[in-house]
């Protein structure tokens, strides 16, 4: 089935530092979405894209829809501590069909450095 | 607004046991989804639904059942519980209209243990 693979799996920041993720595929996707899982929460969208290089924030987050429609990325400019938590990329795949199905990336665990 | 509502948040069942886990929606989206989520990984979709009276078999459908009676209730069925469903469960629902897939929204999902 289609895959997405997502990067990096978990990364450790200090208050303040940029962030960057990044979520790639084989296929083309027309809808790339970016969603933020707490613990014990499910996930909450964050950012949706809906055309190749579209570039969109949401305060201190940024993300791109690809040109070539097989990626997208995230960042988050001047972390704070309630950044942490697991990040998801997920996208409708071209030609997915009218259900909608999305599929989802594995994630990026955010933590604080200890 | 409630959103996407689930119960139970926690459950304990031996093998063999059946169960429903309830979701309801109370933003008249027309699609509703059942997705499992397993340690380091991402979701995957059990069952979806474009409509009342309409569901369809996701990526990992086996040992479930779902039914859509209502726009705004979509429950999962397990028959025949076994320690392979063992997971967290997010239920979540989207209105979609025409080609445009529009952005699902999630419940705080179901922690379900199978021993």
């Amino acid at each position: 089935g289609q895959q997405l693979n997502q990067s990096p799996q978990s990364m450790f920041i200090q208050e303040g530092e940029d962030v960057s993720m990044n979520c790639t595929s084989s296929s083309i996707f027309n809808t790339w979405l970016w969603y933020k899982q707490d613990p014990g929460e499910g996930p909450v969208l964050l950012i949706a894209l809906y055309k190749a290089g579209e570039l969109t924030s949401n305060g201190r987050l940024t993300a791109q829809f690809g040109i070539t429609r097989k990626d997208s990325f995230l960042n988050i400019s001047a972390s704070i501590p309630s950044d942490v938590g697991i990040y998801f990329c997920a996208g409708h795949p071209l030609g997915g069909g009218s259900q909608g199905n999305l599929i989802f990336g594995k994630g990026t665990k955010l933590s604080v450095k200890p | 607004n409630a959103g996407v509502t689930q119960t139970p948040k926690f459950r304990i069942l031996k093998i063999g046991q059946s169960m429903t886990l309830q979701c309801a929606q109370d933003m008249n989206h027309n699609y509703m989804y059942w997705y499992r989520q397993d340690p380091g990984m991402g979701l995957k979709l059990i069952y979806y639904s474009v409509g009342a009276g309409i569901t369809d078999k996701g990526e990992v459908p086996n040992g479930y059942n779902v039914s859509r009676s209502t726009t705004e209730d979509f429950p999962l069925r397990l028959e025949l519980a076994a320690p392979s469903q063992t997971s967290v469960y997010f239920c979540a629902s989207s209105y979609q209209v025409g080609r445009y897939n529009q952005p699902q929204h999630f419940g705080d999902g179901t922690r379900l243990s199978i021993l």
